[in-house]
């Protein structure tokens, strides 16, 4: 079945220090999505990208899909304290039958910690 | 407009016992899905369904039974649990073109 990896698990920045987060899907994806999770939370939507080799802006946050649509990433700029939290990519397999159409894998997360 | 509401918060069990997490939407989404999330897994696909009296087996199934009777409750049954099922549950509901909006949380304890 479709997978979703992430990387890197963890990622320790000083604040003020770029970051960033990679997300690679065994199968072609129709779009993927990012979402973000503060510690105690549940995940919230960020962005959606949808065209192959498509790339979003949101201030400090830059996210990008691959020409291939199978890989993703989410660049942040200039960390500050409250980008602490968990990312996730989330993809939904492309030409997905039957059920399958309603169903979104998750990468495993990226957990980001910034250092005042 | 209340989203997604999940109850219990958080819920303890004693191994062996059955328990119902409750998950309801109020934005007539067709798509409605429960996630487990353990440290280092990220969240994992448990059931998910596509509409009313459509389910279907995500990553993780074992343990765990759902239905789908109305557009927008879809309850996560454990019908026996087990301390392997320890973990944060989450519900989540989708649009066919929305994003996924998830609900508060359950966090569960089984001992």
């Amino acid at each position: 079945g479709q997978q979703v990896m992430q990387i890197p698990q963890y990622q320790h920045v000083q604040e003020g220090e770029d970051f960033t987060t990679y997300c690679n899907s065994s199968t072609t994806l129709s779009n993927i999505q990012w979402y973000k999770q503060r510690p105690g939370g549940h995940p919230v939507f960020l962005i959606q990208l949808v065209k192959s080799g498509e790339v979003k802006k949101q201030k400090r946050l830059t996210f990008q899909f691959g020409e291939a649509k199978k890989n993703s990433s989410l660049h942040i700029t200039a960390t500050q304290t409250t980008d602490v939290g968990t990312y996730f990519c989330a993809g939904r397999e492309v030409n997905a039958g039957g059920t399958s159409y309603g169903k979104l894998t998750f990468g495993q997360g990226t957990i980001l910690t910034v250092h005042p | 407009n209340a989203g997604v509401t999940q109850t219990p918060k958080f819920q303890v069990l004693k191994t062996g016992q059955s328990m119902t997490l409750q998950c309801a939407q109020d934005m007539n989404h067709e798509y409605m899905s429960w996630y487990r999330q353990d440290p280092g897994m990220g969240l994992r696909l448990i059931h998910y369904s596509v509409g009313a009296g459509i389910t279907d087996q995500g990553e993780v199934p074992n343990g765990y039974n759902v239905s789908r009777s109305t557009t927008e409750d879809f309850p996560l049954r454990l019908l026996s649990a087990a301390p392997s099922q320890t973990s944060v549950y989450f519900c989540a509901s989708k649009g066919q073109y929305t994003e996924a909006f998830f609900g508060q949380g359950t966090r569960l304890t089984v001992v």
